[in-house]
């Protein structure tokens, strides 16, 4: 089954412990992103990357980091958390025109 | 910067109904605009997607269109049932690969 994979799916963690959010993709698409959902703020774009080796910030990329050395895995690493970045991750890939999500991934700093 | 904005932020309709959401966006040099539904606790779900070249697309019930140079797009829905209770996103890209997302309408069909 075609899908977009995100572990883990429920995170409560402290301020300052360094944690990694796993995506992957078993479509073979090139184009993969990481966004942000708060309320009445929409979602927002973290990171996303074009290819292996390619990433660019999307609009809020503070205190993220992303890396893709492959093309299936794009993971989300945050290094020092921190409480403002408590909040609903989603991953995303894309084919053609058309992005598709992962189940996205509930993350509380404390 | 882009900015996206989807009015209403809510809406409440009976079953049967015709509804219209709408989206607007400030900078009319986009790439393309797609529409989403998310379902409360799960990711999102793409419904329609409409070139910058294209005025709408129709899918089923539902029917997305375009006007690129007054930044606005509309999502009909025909018919309403219950289970289209959802919130409704729609997320415009730029030629750059960035997308910029709406806040959403949340829609409620009441049986």
């Amino acid at each position: 089954e075609a899908q977009v994979t995100q572990n883990p799916r429920y995170l409560i963690t402290v301020t300052g412990k360094k944690l990694t959010v796993t995506c992957s993709q078993n479509m073979n698409h090139e184009y993969m992103s990481w966004y942000r959902q708060d309320p009445g703020l929409g979602l927002r774009q973290i990171y996303y990357s074009m290819n292996v080796e390619v990433t660019d910030k999307g609009d809020v990329p503070e205190g993220y980091k992303v890396s893709r050395k492959e093309k299936r895995n794009f993971p989300l690493i945050l290094e020092s958390p921190s409480p403002n970045q408590t909040s609903l991750y989603f991953c995303a890939s894309m084919r053609g025109y058309e992005q598709y999500f992962g189940p996205g991934t509930r993350l509380t700093v404390t | 910067k882009q900015e996206v904005t989807q009015i209403p932020a809510a809406l409440s309709v009976p079953e049967g109904e015709n509804l219209v959401l709408n989206c607007s966006f400030t900078d009319s040099a986009i790439y393309n605009l797609q529409w989403f539904r998310q379902d409360p606790g799960k990711g999102l779900t793409s419904l329609l997607l409409i070139q910058s070249s294209q005025r709408e697309q129709t899918s089923g019930r539902l029917n997305a269109s375009l006007d690129k140079s007054s930044g606005r797009s509309t999502l009909y829905i025909a018919a309403s049932q219950p289970g289209d209770s959802a919130t409704y996103l729609c997320a415009v890209r730029n030629a750059g690969n960035q997308f910029y997302f709406g806040t959403g309408t949340s829609l409620t069909v009441i049986p």
